[in-house]
């Protein structure tokens, strides 16, 4: 059974730091591209970002240089590292297994981020 | 980047009804787009991928077409369980891979 787990997150003051990682099972972790996709509450879903099996990565413009995703393969582990929080990044964050066709098949449980002084 | 708008923003429907939402690209993305449900406090789930191609587990009653630059995502016979929100994503090329606003289905 396919199994995605995040931890890290929490209350962090606005211009601090914050590194989420997401513990995944289940599948041969290092032949999935990974995704990382944050709603803030109430609102809609947003992409955050994504690393391919040889570690591309993308992002959006409203993180791109802020936010950087990485991956361990030997450890099973997606990681999202966050600098320069503001108010605005405060959301449940989501990891996701790529299903091949940019679809995410399968979604961690989420966890939250607050970014408030 | 490729902006994606579905319609109705909300929508108010009763068991047993056929509902359908559509979603339109500002660019054509072929057939890399995707359908997912979410329920409150829950994570997404995926319905459809490739604009009609049922994910594994799906009931059969959500069905998807569409190409290019417009798609549709249709529950026939809504059940009880089917009352959430639905969100289309784009993932023509290479990322960022844009999600529609939502659409909230509630029961009239």
């Amino acid at each position: 059974e396919v199994q995605l787990v995040e931890s890290g997150g929490g209350l962090v003051q606005p211009g601090g730091s914050l590194t989420l990682s997401c513990a995944a099972s289940g599948f041969t972790f290092s032949n999935y591209e990974m995704h990382w996709v944050r709603q803030v509450a109430g609102e809609g879903l947003e992409w955050v970002s994504a690393i391919n099996s040889a570690g591309d990565t993308y992002y959006p413009d409203s993180v791109k240089g802020r936010f950087t995703v990485s991956r361990d393969n030997a450890k099973k582990s997606l990681y999202l590292q966050m600098n320069g929080l503001r108010a605005g990044d405060t959301a449940v964050y989501y990891c996701g297994r790529d299903s091949g066709v940019g679809a995410i098949d399968h979604w961690g449980q989420g966890i939250l981020v607050s970014v408030s002084s | 980047d490729i902006q994606l708008t579905q319609s109705p923003s909300s929508l108010s429907a009763s068991v047993g009804d056929r509902v359908t939402i559509t979603c339109r690209a500002s660019q054509s993305i072929n057939a890399y787009l995707n359908w997912y449900l979410q329920k409150p406090g829950k994570a997404p789930r995926l319905l459809i991928y490739a604009a009609s191609d049922l994910e594994s587990g799906v009931p059969s009653r959500f069905s998807g077409s569409g190409f290019g630059t417009d798609f549709t995502l249709t529950i026939d016979s809504l059940q009880a369980e089917d009352f959430a929100t639905y969100y289309c994503q784009q993932s023509y090329t290479t990322p960022p891979y844009t999600f529609g606003q939502g659409t909230q289905l509630d029961f009239k």
